[in-house]
């Protein structure tokens, strides 16, 4: 059973960057197909990218086109998620998930100066 | 880009009752090589992250119970709730992954107890 791990809390202030990581551990990492998701507080989920660690591209939503890095470290069976230029409005809970079904348990991040 | 529409946005049923909320995506979700709907659906609970109830539009995750099903085929598709308990409030997504790792998710309907 894939279980996924994510990075702690984070508050960062605005025009900084931040990057988030998501531990795989339980299946083939490789061959898996991992994506990230962003929620703020009261509203829906929001695709930001995603990533086949055995094809290596990343495919990332327009809206955060040139904000986003999305990478995997096969080694360590980690993906990780890195924005960009944040705003408050990136103020959210940012999950990893993998297609097969399992989340991450979302991380925190606060953009406040 | 797939663009997945839901509706109710919010549903109120009685204990014991049958819930429905649909989903309807810009274009069809059947991969004609292999006859799947390339379809989900997720549950999520206030501070939890999303849970996988059902995927292939009708196929129920190990362990989620039966009280829960998903139908429909090529742009519509439903989530049924035979009988609502109250540990079933909570949101509904409904999730394409026809172009993965793009993937896009329905608004959310959120579902209370009359």
């Amino acid at each position: 059973q894939v279980q996924l791990v994510q990075s702690g809390t984070e508050v960062e202030k605005p025009g900084s960057s931040v990057k988030v990581s998501c531990k795989a551990s339980g299946g083939t990492f490789i061959n898996s197909v991992f994506y990230w998701v962003r929620q703020a507080p009261g509203h829906g989920l929001e695709w930001m990218g995603g990533l086949i660690p055995a094809l290596g591209t990343p495919d990332y939503s327009q809206k955060f086109q040139g904000r986003v890095t999305i990478s995997a470290d096969v080694s360590t069976t980690t993906t990780y998620l890195e924005l960009s230029s944040l705003r408050s409005e990136d103020t959210a809970v940012y999950y990893c998930a993998d297609i097969r079904g399992p989340w991450g348990q979302g991380t925190l991040v606060t953009v406040s100066s | 880009d797939i663009v997945m529409t839901q509706s109710p946005d919010s549903l109120a049923v009685s204990l014991g009752e049958r819930a429905t909320i649909n989903c309807k995506s810009s274009q069809s979700l059947l991969y004609n090589s292999n006859n799947k709907n390339y379809l989900a659906w997720f549950q999520q609970k206030p501070g939890q992250p999303p849970k996988l109830l059902i995927y292939w539009a009708s196929t129920r995750e190990s362990g989620v119970p039966d009280r829960f099903s998903g139908s429909g085929s090529g742009t519509d598709f439903t989530l049924t709730i035979s009988s609502l308990q109250a540990e079933d409030v909570a949101v509904y997504y409904c999730q394409q992954y026809y172009n993965a790792p793009s993937i896009t998710f329905g608004q959310g309907t959120r579902l209370e107890i009359k």
